[in-house]
């Protein structure tokens, strides 16, 4: 089975503040992949990024990095700067290998709304 | 843009009916997901299409079936509706080509049920 937690539901902050959104996943495999996606208020799922299991070196892209640590089963993504336009909801997301079949599917979190005021 | 499409954006029926999503993959891509977003139950995966053959099936009602067309569109039968299939149905891409948990899902608009 495999879980991911987004302890955090909601997040508020002030326009420039940086934030940290924390991701925790459970599996048993030693191959995966880990994914951030963003829903802005218009309702569509962007893609942000895709991690695989063996690669721990964190990303930075403009004002948006993220960390991940297979000791604490954790990939956080952090905005540095927020800006409004940063205002949606954020999932995380895990993929592993189904034994079943062969291929797999995605398996969210329950995502962490972030609103960043002026 | 994602690449994706998905049609309608928004559907108003009544508890009881039948209604078909539409759903257009990225040119190029085999593999086709549906998911369901719900207030209560999140982001769940219904199912998986590649290449027009039924690859994988999560938590899919009876009442609810998908097929992929030899185009590689897809769509989402969702027959007996009631309130609670209220919700966005998203349908994703990928390449396909490893029928991989490796690949990347790009996602589509939705289409927003409603279901009174």
């Amino acid at each position: 089975a495999q879980k991911v937690t987004q302890a955090q539901t909601e997040i508020s902050v002030v326009e420039k503040e940086d934030v940290t959104l924390d991701c925790v996943y459970e599996t048993r495999d030693t191959t995966y992949y880990l994914f951030w996606y963003k829903q802005p208020p218009s309702g569509e799922l962007v893609f942000l990024i895709r991690r695989n299991s063996f690669d721990e070196q964190n990303e930075i892209s403009g004002r948006y990095s993220w960390n991940f640590q297979k000791s604490t089963s954790s990939f956080n993504f952090t905005i540095t700067a927020s800006q409004v336009v940063d205002s949606a909801v954020y999932f995380c997301a895990l993929s592993e290998e189904s034994l079943r079949s062969g291929y797999s599917t995605l398996t969210f979190g329950k995502g962490t709304m972030l609103l960043v005021s002026p | 843009d994602s690449g994706v499409t998905q049609t309608p954006k928004h559907l108003i029926t009544a508890t009881g009916q039948r209604v078909t999503l539409r759903c257009s993959p990225r040119s190029g891509d085999l593999s086709v997901y549906w998911y369901q977003q719900s207030l209560d139950q999140g982001l769940q995966f219904l199912i998986h299409y590649y290449n027009g053959e039924e690859r994988a099936k999560g938590n899919i009602l009876e009442r609810f079936s998908a097929q992929q067309f030899p185009d590689l569109h897809s769509e989402l039968n969702l027959s007996s509706l009631e309130l609670g299939d209220s919700a966005l149905y998203f349908c994703a891409s990928s390449k396909g080509s490893s029928g991989g948990f490796q690949e990347t899902q790009y996602f589509g608009p939705g289409t927003r049920l409603l279901v009174l």
